[in-house]
């Protein structure tokens, strides 16, 4: 069936380090890849999406490219800062699949 | 001008009483859902409701159950608490059902089953 994987974390960089989190997934035909960011105590918020091959969605700084070919959809950040703490969940929308997260903690 | 609000934003109560969590979105979204996260921030889809409807029901003890007054409400009742319905629960709404659409999510309801 569909599934999503990411790496597990939690992921802890220093300011201004540069940002990976991996996401793959498994599905049928040809679904819409979104990040979501959950800061403490808050519900999910929608950071990017793409809704086909090749594209590529951004946001603060953000960005992701929907890769068929390796079905991966990572999550990448030139420069964290310390606000950017949270936990990032890749999805596949159509079937409403989260990730299990990836917590990012960014130290001064 | 909150977009998706639950209420209440924390519910503490004993084992085997009953309690609702209510939903409420101002977006005009014809679709909501309610997900459980676990203490693992494992997050799971329950429920969607479309335009009223039922339209997603996942493997969900039947002692949940959600109604939907309108299209902008989906409230979640629960009988008969047990230990592992501890956790976050989220509403959220979108636009359509699947498909491209984001989710608007609220900012979850904590329940604390002692």
């Amino acid at each position: 069936g569909d599934s999503v994987t990411q790496m597990e974390g939690p992921v802890t960089l220093s300011e201004e380090a540069f940002l990976t989190i991996n996401c793959t997934y498994t599905a049928t035909g040809y679904p819409s890849l979104f990040w979501y960011v959950q800061y403490p105590g808050e519900g999910l918020q929608l950071l990017l999406k793409a809704t086909k091959a090749d594209d590529k969605g951004s946001n603060k700084g953000f960005e992701a490219t929907y890769r068929k070919e390796t079905t991966s959809f990572h999550l990448e950040k030139g420069s964290v800062q310390v606000s950017d703490s949270a936990v990032y969940f890749c999805a596949l929308s159509d079937k409403l699949i989260f990730g299990t997260g990836t917590r990012l903690q960014v130290f001064p | 001008d909150t977009a998706v609000s639950q209420t209440p934003k924390y519910l503490v109560t004993q084992m085997g009483n009953d309690k609702s969590i209510k939903c409420e979105q101002n977006l005009g979204h014809d679709t909501m859902y309610w997900y459980k996260q676990d203490s693992k921030k494992f997050l799971k889809i329950m429920f969607s409701y479309n335009n009223k409807e039922l339209i997603i029901n996942e493997t969900v003890p039947n002692r949940f159950s959600p109604k939907s007054p309108d299209k902008a409400h989906l409230n979640l009742h629960i009988n008969s608490l047990e230990l592992g319905d501890s956790a976050v629960y989220f509403c959220a709404s979108s636009q359509e059902p699947g498909g491209n659409q984001p989710q608007h999510f609220g900012d979850g309801t904590r329940l604390s089953i002692l």
